[in-house]
């Protein structure tokens, strides 16, 4: 089983849509939890962190499940700049490693 | 800051030649990430030093593989000899700190014919 697992996609959703992107980990001593955007042949960007309680930025809303040990990502009113691959990341702390451990991405393409 | 800065950002060798890439971290970031990233595997980290000293190589994938970092604002990756399977994106990462935002390069692709 894969650490971290992704729907790969793609989703092809319309301009203002609301897409939601689902992620699941293995490790059950994962500690922080991230998602990073990745543009085509581009470098992977932080987008958010991802706490505990949830949380919101602006268009985006990151959820945490431990129990379940799931992530979640929604986006509302997509924009066409939304158009990317979204990687779930987390992290787990041992033995004085901080290794992030990168799911493969779901890709997303927003339609006009 | 010109955030992190990696040559070349393509490379195109033949099988069984030495490949090197380069990395310049922010400054004042005190670790330092190589990452390999292909669409079988998805990003995967190869190896990663905190103030120029390897920590964890455990993703190195054999002893082809071989990272330096012989100063705060220089780090090479090398492969010698190289391997048509070692075609990839090879991503550069810094931060501050072990569990801060991790800054990544534009990457180098290589391509092993």
């Amino acid at each position: 089983r894969k650490e971290v697992e992704q729907d790969p996609g793609p989703f092809n959703v319309p301009e203002g849509a609301t897409v939601a992107f689902n992620c699941t980990y293995s490790n059950s001593a994962s500690q922080s939890f991230f998602w990073y955007r990745q543009d085509c042949r581009k470098e992977p960007k932080l987008l958010m962190s991802v706490y505990s309680s949830g949380n919101e930025d602006g268009r985006f809303t990151a959820q945490l499940n431990r129990a379940s040990q799931y992530i979640s990502l929604l986006i509302r009113d997509s924009k066409l700049s939304d158009s990317a691959t979204y990687l779930c990341v987390v992290r787990v702390v041992g033995a004085g490693s901080y290794q992030l451990t990168f799911g493969k991405g779901t890709k997303l393409s927003v339609i006009p | 800051d010109a955030g992190v800065i990696q040559s070349p950002r393509h490379e195109v060798t033949e099988m069984g030649q030495e490949v090197t890439l380069r990395c310049k971290p922010i400054s004042g970031h005190d670790y330092l990430f190589w990452y390999r990233q292909t669409m079988m595997r998805g990003l995967e980290l190869l190896i990663y030093f905190n103030n120029n000293v390897p920590i964890d190589d455990s993703g190195m994938p054999e002893d082809r593989f071989s990272a330096k970092m012989p100063n705060a604002s220089f780090s090479t990756l090398k492969i010698q000899p190289s391997e048509p399977r070692d075609s990839a994106v090879y991503f550069c990462a810094s931060s501050l700190g072990p569990q801060n935002i991790q800054y990544f390069g534009a990457g180098t692709r290589l391509s092993v014919l």
